[in-house]
This record gives structure tokens, sequence and C-alpha cells, in this order.
């Protein structure tokens, strides 16, 4: 069954460093996405990309972050300047055809800042 | 601000039992809804969608949907210890400026002791 798919699983990183989170959605979904969810909390959304651009983002996702399909089976997320509070997973997720099919979601990238 | 909100948990029940999960949601033209599954640690797991009125059926899961009273709700029957984990209900308005965006609830853990 086609899943999505997250590298790295684990990332440490030093507070002001840059990191480039990878996704490699299901292959036919048209709709990807990013959530986050620090320790404990709620899975919360960060942006949404549809046809090669941002359709919607959340007030977490100001100038630090940044999305991008560079080819046509991967989809990034960079944080440029990172910062303590930007610990936590990060999950993509992709779905197939409309914006309110199901999306599904890749293992995460848990993301450590010290 | 749009809500989506859940039983507190934590929900303890023996093998074999039903397990009732609740979710209200404040957003009335909310047009589709999901229960994930998340065990600790990792990304959320698809059980079950549901998009109108009604219940939805998929093995020993049955969906609740009622849109007159904003509820949502997941039975469990013939729990497992297998189901312990936490269970997200998710929202996706699916209109407007919140296209696609799934807003999640804080979960309620499930235990199910053999």
């Amino acid at each position: 069954e086609p899943e999505v798919t997250q590298t790295p699983s684990h990332q440490v990183t030093q507070m002001g460093q840059e990191v480039i989170l990878r996704c490699v959605p299901i292959s036919n979904h048209l709709y990807f996405y990013w959530y986050r969810q620090i320790l404990g909390q709620k899975v919360e959304f960060l942006v949404s990309f549809y046809n090669n651009e941002i359709s919607e983002k959340s007030e977490i996702f100001d100038d630090q972050f940044s999305v991008e399909r560079p080819d046509g089976s991967n989809f990034t997320l960079k944080i440029r300047s990172t910062k303590l509070e930007d610990s936590a997973m990060y999950f993509c997720a992709s779905s197939e055809g409309t914006v309110v099919e199901t999306q599904y979601f890749g293992p995460g990238t848990r993301l450590l800042v010290l | 601000q749009k809500e989506v909100e859940q039983n507190s948990g934590p929900l303890s029940v023996p093998e074999g039992a039903i397990a009732s999960l609740n979710c209200t949601y404040s957003d009335r033209v909310s047009q589709s809804f999901f229960w994930y599954r998340q065990y600790s640690g990792k990304s959320p797991e698809l059980i079950m969608s549901i998009y109108s009125n009604g219940d939805k059926e998929d093995g020993r899961f049955t969906a609740q949907l009622n849109k007159a009273s904003q509820y949502v709700s997941l039975l469990i029957r013939d729990s497992q210890p297998s189901d312990s984990a936490t269970y997200l209900c998710a929202v996706n308005i699916g209109r407007g400026s919140t296209l696609g965006r799934l807003y999640f609830g804080r979960g309620t853990q499930l235990t199910v002791w053999p």
C-alpha cells in the first residue's frame, strides 16, 4: 500500500541553524501538508500546498518557514533559523483529489533544537 | 477560533468491551470528519472518515456524525489491548479561508486491559 515517507526520522540541531525536512507524498496525490506536534500537545496545521503554491498557512508558519516541491516527488519544509520552541514532531501528509478528502500522514521527523 | 473538543480521558475498558469516544466541534459548516489513532511517538493513522449524518461502520469501528449537534463519536466494539492508543478527532471545514486544514482535538487516551 502506498505511503507517505519522511526523512530524516530524527534531527538534532543547534539554535539558529537551518534545517530541511523532507517528504515524499503518495504518488497520485495532489494536496500536501505539514503539521507539527509539540510533545504532549495537539497536532497543529502549518501549511498546505497545491499546484506548486501555498494554499493556506497558519499563524505558526511565519517567515522562518518555507516549503518547496523541488521535483515531481519531494516536498520539503525548511526552517531558516531554528528556535528552541521549534522542537517538535513534524508530520507531512497528503490527500488525493479534493481538500475534504482523507489526509494520510507520514511517520514524522522528530526535531530537537538545542 | 475553531475548536475541536474531545472527552479528556483517560478511558480504560476491559478487553472485549465497547469503548466510546466523543468529539464536538465549533464550526457548523465543517464538511469532513476523521478519527485517527496515534501510538506514543508515532504519527496519526487513519481509522475512519465520515462526511454525512448517521453511522458508518468498518469492522469493529463505528463512527457517528450528528451535524445538528456538532458531534462526532467513535465506538470500538470488542476492544483489544492493541487498541490502546490515543484517538484523535480531526475536522476539516473545507471552505473559505480554511481550505484543507485539519483541526485536531487533544485526543483521548484509551487503555484496554486484558
